[in-house]
């Protein structure tokens, strides 16, 4: 149980397009969501947190114009990078909690985006 | 700041040992403690989850939470060589408004 799954798991781009990613919970209904980055060699860093329904919560320095979060449903939330840059380039990482936030987060297996 | 300290490593042990990997945390309010595993280019997957005082088991894997030292803790029992992956300790507190709050995560060696 406590699947979640990323589409697409990687992506090429060219600088000033924008790219959607999308996080699916499988078997559960996710209250919700969260969206991290990562670079290489270096700890994840959350980037917002979403629920159903609601605007998405962006933490500190990350724009929110530029990476726009819509969760749609319990079990749909997508990330899209809007005029993306070489500096986009990232592995994203979705995560998902059936019980809402101070409780288990479920990892879908992420995208690696490049932007050229 | 609210912090999560884990020792990077790389910590090896021998296949068939107990791996055992630690980390503190600085709220003393902390709530909810996670283990996630990560393996090189792929995505956390969360291996223990412990909420109160004392020891969790889980198969092969242990968490120890000690509140009143501000610790925990995940033993791996019969360590094998697929267990190599870098250990990724997670916290919760109400001061970071319960989002996790990670430490950078301890790779860990298995040698055949």
């Amino acid at each position: 149980g406590a699947v979640v799954s990323q589409h697409p798991s990687r992506v090429i781009c060219k600088s000033g397009t924008s790219v959607k990613i999308e996080c699916r919970s499988l078997d559960f209904q996710a209250t919700t969501m969260f969206w991290y980055r990562q670079f290489p060699k270096q700890s994840l860093m959350l980037m917002a947190t979403s629920n159903e329904g609601s605007k998405a919560t962006y933490e500190q320095g990350v724009e929110k114009d530029k990476f726009l979060i819509n969760h749609a449903s319990l079990t749909l939330s997508t990330l899209t990078v809007t005029s993306a840059h070489p500096e986009d380039s990232s592995f994203y990482i979705c995560s998902a909690s059936q019980t809402g936030i101070g409780y288990e987060q479920y990892f879908g297996p992420g995208t690696r985006l490049t932007v050229t | 700041q609210k912090e999560v300290e884990q020792n990077s490593g790389p910590l090896s042990v021998p296949e068939g040992a107990i791996a055992s990997l630690n980390c503190t945390y600085s709220d003393r309010g902390s709530q909810s403690f996670f283990w996630y595993r990560q393996y090189s280019g792929k995505s956390p997957e969360l291996i223990m989850f412990i909420y109160s005082n004392g020891d969790k088991e889980d198969g092969r894997f242990t968490a120890q939470l000690n509140k009143a030292s501000q610790y925990v803790s995940l033993l791996i029992r019969d360590s094998q060589p697929s267990d190599s992956a870098t250990y990724l300790c997670a916290v919760i507190s109400p001061d970071s408004n319960y989002q996790l709050i990670w430490g950078a995560g301890t790779k860990l060696i298995i040698k055949p």
